[in-house]
């Protein structure tokens, strides 16, 4: 099936920093999603690009949509305690309604 | 309150005793998903369901099974369970055409 691939894996931030995390892949994809998963808890739905190029803003969070529509980029901003989590980018397969998630970036926010 | 409810949360079982985790949501909405997650590998989707008796595998759809029956429930059944499938699961609803999915909080299956 479709794989994604998220970098880094995990990062170690101070409070107060800047955060940038990607997703790639090897196919096109019409429609990137990221999600947010606190600890303990479902994955929550947190921006969604729909047009290659978009860029989308929620709060401290900014997202863009790659032009190649093979990639996509998350960053956050002045980074918060409750930023900790792991971080998903998820596509939806463009035949149907398969959601194919990459494998998370864990963020640590250290105070 | 509109929410994605599981059953039950926890569940060590032995190898080979079936076993169904239960999933409902009060929203309404026409799909409904379950998802597996284990570490690394993020969340990787069994089975959905586009509404009632339409039921598609996602990509890990092995040694699973599952019903639409009514609207709200879409339980997940495993058969003869092996230790492969501990795993953390994951039930999920959206509206038909919409993008954004509503998760519930999660069964910690183990197997031994």
């Amino acid at each position: 099936g479709q794989q994604l691939n998220q970098s880094p894996q995990s990062m170690f931030i101070q409070e107060g920093e800047d955060v940038s995390m990607n997703c790639t892949s090897s196919s096109i994809f019409n429609t990137w999603l990221w999600y947010k998963q606190d600890p303990g808890e479902g994955p929550v739905l947190l921006i969604a690009l729909y047009k290659a190029g978009e860029l989308t803003s929620n709060g401290r969070l900014t997202a863009q949509f790659g032009i190649t529509r093979k990639d996509s980029f998350l960053n956050i901003s002045a980074s918060i305690p409750s930023d900790v989590g792991i971080y998903f980018c998820v596509v939806r397969d463009n035949y149907g309604q398969n959601f194919v998630f990459g494998p998370g970036t864990r963020l640590s926010v250290l105070p | 309150e509109a929410q994605v409810t599981q059953n039950p949360r926890y569940l060590i079982t032995v190898t080979g005793k079936k076993l169904t985790v239960t999933c409902s949501q009060n929203m309404n909405h026409e799909y409904m998903s379950w998802y597996r997650q284990d570490p690394g590998l993020g969340l990787r989707q069994i089975y959905y369901s586009m509404n009632v008796e339409v039921t598609d595998k996602g990509d890990v759809p092995e040694g699973y099974k599952v019903s639409r029956k009514e609207k709200r429930n879409f339980p997940l059944i495993l058969e003869s369970p092996s230790p492969n499938q501990t795993s953390l699961y994951f039930c999920a609803s959206k509206p038909g055409q919409g993008y954004e999915q509503y998760f519930g909080p999660g069964t910690r299956l183990t197997v031994t």
